[in-house]
């Protein structure tokens, strides 16, 4: 089956300890996103690319970093992590558009910071 | 600024009830809204889709939009206690970028 694959399922670093988490699809879709998520709240935009295009929400910390080298993958880059980054992180994909695609999400990446 | 509101909840309806769910958006410009399901925990599950005035069916599931009022709603009928999760409510308000409301916690219990 098509889908959006997130690794890993759970990670646990140590405050200031760079961290990497990936996404993968199979949907062969434009966009690319990744969202943080805290406890009781609606998913932040982080990042999204459309195809090769970068974009950077305006208050994302300087501390997150994306890359996509390929349609398939996307990599969400922690560079010190900070106990406020604890949270459960979503890649999502969609087709883009006018809007009326919906976004398809993987299973998400649970953060713990120690 | 595009908003999005949700009344957080929590929501608690007894089994075999009908649960409905609110959402208001500020952007007139909007012409379509998603309901994601998300369970604890889990990620957001894409549950309905709807673009224009009225009501769209499927199964249990009921999705109302005003354009008028700026309204939206979720409605669940004969609710399950597995129907307990959080509801988001999304606009992409004409880009692919969504805004979502905060969520409305449903609880059913048996």
């Amino acid at each position: 089956d098509a889908m959006v694959i997130q690794n890993p399922r759970y990670q646990v670093t140590q405050f200031g300890k760079p961290v990497t988490l990936s996404c993968s699809q199979t949907l062969n879709h434009n966009v690319m996103y990744w969202y943080q998520q805290k406890s009781s709240q609606a998913p932040k935009l982080l990042f999204h690319y459309y195809d090769k295009d970068f974009n950077n929400e305006a208050d994302t910390p300087d501390n997150f970093q994306s890359r996509r080298p390929n349609t398939s993958f996307c990599f969400l880059d922690i560079r010190s992590p900070g106990l406020g980054d604890a949270a459960m992180y979503l890649c999502a994909t969609s087709l883009g558009g006018d809007g009326n695609q919906p976004q398809h999400f993987g299973d998400g990446t649970r953060l713990s910071i120690l | 600024q595009k908003e999005v509101e949700q009344n957080s909840g929590p929501l608690s309806v007894p089994e075999g009830a009908i649960a409905s769910l609110n959402c208001t958006y500020s952007d007139r410009g909007s012409q379509s809204f998603f309901w994601y399901r998300q369970y604890s925990g889990k990620s957001p599950e894409l549950i309905m889709f709807i673009y224009s005035n009225g009501d769209k069916e499927d199964g249990r599931f009921t999705a109302q939009l005003n354009k008028a009022s700026q309204y939206v709603s979720l409605l669940i009928r004969d609710s399950q206690p597995s129907d307990s999760a959080t509801y988001l409510c999304a606009s992409p308000g004409g880009s692919y970028i969504p805004t979502f409301g905060r969520g409305t916690s449903l609880i059913v219990h048996p």
